[in-house]
């Protein structure tokens, strides 16, 4: 299965972008690149998903590398609420995969 | 609420004890998942459903034992638990496994401790 590379954490400032990046240099052609999130004391929620253009949401946006090799999930504007653990998963288009959960980036939200 | 709901939230069990973990989901969807997430360490999957049949089992011990009666509902009976199964559990569902398109909404888990 390809894998995905994030930090373990990271801080940003209330009110401010938050970048947080994904490396997954072993993407295959039919692999979507899905973010979660689960805030403290609840499971995880999908956040958005993307293949190969940028996409966005009311969420987030997610600015894929035009190699695939690396996403970039983007908060416009960080809230307290946003701090969690962010996952970035690949899936396969059509084959058996179920989402295995890595370590994440936990993100730290400084008022 | 996430369309997913699984009760009891919070659950204190003796190691002697049978207990069950109920999910419920409304959303049309045809497979659902167990997870358990132990203090400081990843998800890990342990039981997937797709119409019904598991389809999948990560070698989870025996005294875990899921039930799914329909596509709506999902169990996990536990029995003989160890102190260290202590975990939050979680349910999960989505369209269909083998959709690598869909997400999957999860529930809130059951905070499980075992005295």
């Amino acid at each position: 299965d390809a894998k995905t590379t994030q930090p373990n954490s990271m801080e940003s400032n209330e009110e401010e972008p938050v970048h947080l990046p994904c490396n997954h240099s072993t993407i295959s052609g039919t692999d979507y690149i899905h973010w979660y999130r689960q805030l403290p004391s609840q499971g995880p929620e999908y956040v958005i998903h993307g293949l190969t253009s940028n996409v966005n949401n009311r969420m987030a946006s997610l600015a894929i590398a035009e190699d695939r090799k690396s996403s970039t999930l983007i908060l416009h504007r960080a809230t307290l609420r946003d701090a969690a653990v962010y996952y970035c998963i690949l899936r396969d288009l059509g084959r058996d995969d179920k989402i295995i959960f890595g370590k994440g980036t936990r993100l730290h939200i400084l008022p | 609420e996430t369309g997913v709901t699984q009760t009891p939230r919070h659950l204190v069990m003796g190691m002697t004890n049978k207990k069950s973990l109920k999910c419920e989901q409304h959303l049309g969807h045809n497979a659902m998942y167990w997870y358990k997430q132990s203090a400081k360490k990843p998800l890990e999957l342990m039981f997937v459903y797709n119409f019904k049949e598991q389809t999948e089992n990560n070698s989870v011990p025996s005294r875990f034992s899921p039930e799914c009666p329909n596509s709506s509902h999902l169990f996990l009976h536990l029995h003989t638990l160890q102190p260290e199964d202590s975990a939050l559990y979680l349910c999960a569902s989505s369209q269909g496994s083998g959709q690598g398109i869909y997400g999957y909404t999860f529930g809130s888990g059951t905070r499980l401790t075992v005295v």
